[in-house]
């Protein structure tokens, strides 16, 4: 079946644009998490959903960044007015029922860098 | 200091070897355990949990050890597939990756 997908793949950007990260999570999934994984570092957690509530964005860097999941499935990460720094891989994962269910999908990522 | 640390390497071993990878966790309140791997410019795979009685799939033998705090992962007969990098998780409601281990096995 169908596994988690991300769009773009990749994205270049010039310092101080806009930018949209779409995330499809594998069908029927609750919950849905965003991570980001910069050079030779592990995934770092951004925020999470359950369904269309955004439980938790304690991860996210600064209120540059913004998710939303409106009708419970694709999920957008937003990342306004973009600075070298938020160069990295930006990873997407679903996960069938709640957060405390372990087993997480991730999708390919969106490799995204800011000139 | 990170929650979860591991030794980033790389370890370089010959197939056949036997390697163990070690990583530690601060949170106490950690709830469950795991290890995943990544392969080069690819995502995340789950590779298996980890509980305090040990548990083993084939050649990957995982330990937790909660009083120390400390989560081990074995590979015996090492195989070329094997390399890539192995990412410590600890689950406290949601996932903390440690930075990674990267293994190369060479022929």
């Amino acid at each position: 079946g169908a596994g988690v997908s991300q769009s773009p793949r990749y994205k270049v950007a010039k310092r101080g644009q806009d930018v949209a990260l779409r995330c499809d999570p594998i069908s029927g999934h609750v919950s849905l998490f965003w991570y980001q994984q910069a050079l030779g570092q592990g995934p770092e957690f951004l925020t999470y959903f359950q369904n269309e509530a955004q439980l938790d964005k304690s991860g996210l860097p600064s209120d540059r960044f913004f998710a939303e999941r409106p009708e419970g499935s694709v999920s957008t990460l937003k990342i306004q007015r973009t600075q070298q720094e938020d160069s990295a891989v930006y990873l997407c994962a679903s996960s069938l029922r709640d957060r405390s269910s372990y087993e997480q999908y991730f999708g390919p990522g969106t490799r995204l860098t800011v000139t | 200091r990170k929650e979860v640390e591991q030794d980033p390497g790389p370890f370089n071993v010959p197939e056949g070897a036997t390697v163990a990878f070690n990583c530690t966790y601060s949170n106490s309140a950690s709830q469950s355990f795991f290890w995943y791997r990544q392969d080069c410019r690819k995502e995340p795979k789950l590779l298996m949990s980890v509980y305090s009685s040990g548990n083993e799939d084939g050649r990957f033998t995982a330990q937790l050890n909660r009083a120390s705090q400390y989560i081990s992962l074995l590979i015996r007969d090492s195989k070329l597939s094997d390399s890539a990098t192995y990412l410590c998780v600890v689950n406290k409601g949601k996932l903390i990756f440690g930075q990674g281990t990267t293994l190369q096995v060479k022929p």
